[in-house]
């Protein structure tokens, strides 16, 4: 029962640096989230999928583009990384109509440092 | 825009002693509602979600929160903290008109001392 799975757990980059964080589950989810944690602010919404094929912009998409490649993987890229970019980021899914909708399981987390 | 906000950074209780983590959200229609907890180097796991069916709801662990729309809170609470219970708790909001997407507190850090 691996849910939602992140890779990779810690990633340093130096600024200007390009990587992508991938996210997969296996729970036949039809949406799928990234959020940021940063201290003192909770989780903020990068991009979601409402479904395959779709995509939108979250709070703060801002220097990220994600790619919802099939129903199980929906991956998040950085292509110039900052150092305002240093973050834990989250992959979640959810599935189900009305509140069961908004039920997430939420991966292990990647934490990113960018130099 | 809906938002919520969760009063206290860092909540500290004695083992035992009664634990209460507040949450206000900004809504002029009754959201639907979360709490998730979060251990040490972990993702997220939900505690319990409001959903208009009772104002009181029962979650994991002990845990319950109860639904006051006239205060426009969703206080989470435990009779009895244990030393399990230390970890960072996220109140979340969401409405079927903003896409369902949840909206997350700050977070509080409960330390539970012994």
């Amino acid at each position: 029962n691996a849910g939602v799975t992140q890779t990779p757990k810690f990633q340093v980059l130096k600024t200007g640096q390009s990587m992508t964080l991938q996210c997969a589950q296996d729970m036949n989810h039809n949406s799928m989230y990234w959020y940021r944690q940063d201290p003192g602010m909770g989780l903020r919404l990068i991009y979601y999928s409402a479904s395959e094929g779709t995509t939108d912009k979250g709070e703060v998409p801002n220097g990220y583009n994600v790619s919802r490649l099939n129903k199980r993987e929906f991956s998040l890229r950085l292509e110039s990384a900052a150092p305002s970019q240093t973050s834990v980021y989250f992959c979640a899914s959810s599935g189900g109509q009305g509140t069961g909708a908004n039920v997430l399981t939420f991966g292990a987390g990647s934490r990113l440092t960018v130099l | 825009a809906q938002s919520v906000t969760q009063l206290g950074s860092h909540v500290s209780v004695s083992e035992g002693a009664l634990v209460l983590l507040r949450c206000n959200y900004s809504s002029s229609v009754p959201p639907y509602l979360f709490w998730y907890v979060q251990y040490p180097n972990q993702g997220l796991q939900l505690l319990l979600k409001y959903t208009s069916a009772a104002t009181l709801v029962k979650g994991i662990n002990g845990f319950e929160a109860e639904f006051k729309k006239s205060e426009t809170s969703f206080h989470l609470t435990k009779p009895s903290a244990h030393m399990s219970d230390a970890a960072e708790y996220f109140c979340a909001v969401s409405r079927m008109e903003y896409g369902n997407k949840l909206v997350f507190g700050a977070g509080t850090i409960l330390r539970v001392k012994s």
